[in-house]
């Protein structure tokens, strides 16, 4: 069984609606991650938590809420979709202790588009 | 402010040859210095990294990095490409001081050609 895993795979919902997507973990990680992935642009974190009480804006939050229901789980919510946030969604997850050389984990990618 | 490089968005090279791809990042402490993979509909992977110590890094599947202080690099090789080594490849730096977050540039295609 993964590591990470994402639910769904594949998402398509129309402007306005809410949606979210899930991530679990069995890695026992404390660190969990939101990036989205558009062409061109790499990896874009939008939400970071590093542990279940603890959670931090990254880049480009706005549009995006979190919930990190348990040291497991961190959820993505889009609260009302708009196009331009179709893209591939990753969440990662990493230890914590050694200060920023952590290797991330990274889940299959949720693929979302938003008419 | 930290920030990656990658220099071309796409590289194509014959099966055999040897595969440069390159990074420059910018960062006002010491790096912590990041080569990850990604297959089709895969999540990334980490092929190496490189935290202190030696400067040449050794990862998976043959690909080695150099970290180049004075020239602000960490270019990723392989001798001989494989057709497997088709992905999409990202380079990603962290310190100690940034929140511990990590910057990933915008990766960089290679193709191997038969």
């Amino acid at each position: 069984d993964a590591d990470v895993t994402q639910t769904p795979r594949n998402r398509i919902t129309k402007t306005g609606k809410r949606i979210m997507l899930e991530c679990s973990q069995t890695k026992g990680h404390d660190r969990m991650y939101w990036y989205r992935q558009d062409p061109g642009l790499g990896l874009q974190l939008i939400y970071y938590s590093f542990d279940v009480k603890d959670i931090n804006k990254g880049e480009i939050s706005d549009g995006y809420s979190v919930s990190r229901q348990a040291q497991a789980k961190f959820s993505l919510s889009l609260e009302s979709a708009i196009p331009n946030q179709t893209a591939l969604y990753f969440c990662a997850t990493s230890n914590s202790g050694t200060g920023g050389q952590e290797t991330q984990y990274f889940g299959p990618g949720t693929r979302l588009l938003v008419l | 402010a930290q920030s990656v490089t990658q220099l071309g968005s796409h590289v194509s090279v014959s099966e055999g040859a040897l595969v440069l791809l390159r990074c420059n990042y910018s960062s006002s402490v010491p790096p912590y210095l990041f080569w990850y993979v990604q297959y089709p509909n895969q999540g990334l992977q980490l092929l190496l990294k490189y935290t202190t110590g030696a400067t040449l890094v050794k990862g998976i599947n043959g690909f080695e990095a150099e970290f180049k202080k004075s020239e602000t690099s960490f270019h990723l090789t392989k001798p001989s490409a494989h057709m497997s080594d088709a992905a999409e490849y990202f380079c990603a730096v962290s310190d100690a001081t940034g929140g511990f977050k990590t910057i990933f540039g915008a990766g960089t295609r290679l193709f191997v050609k038969a």
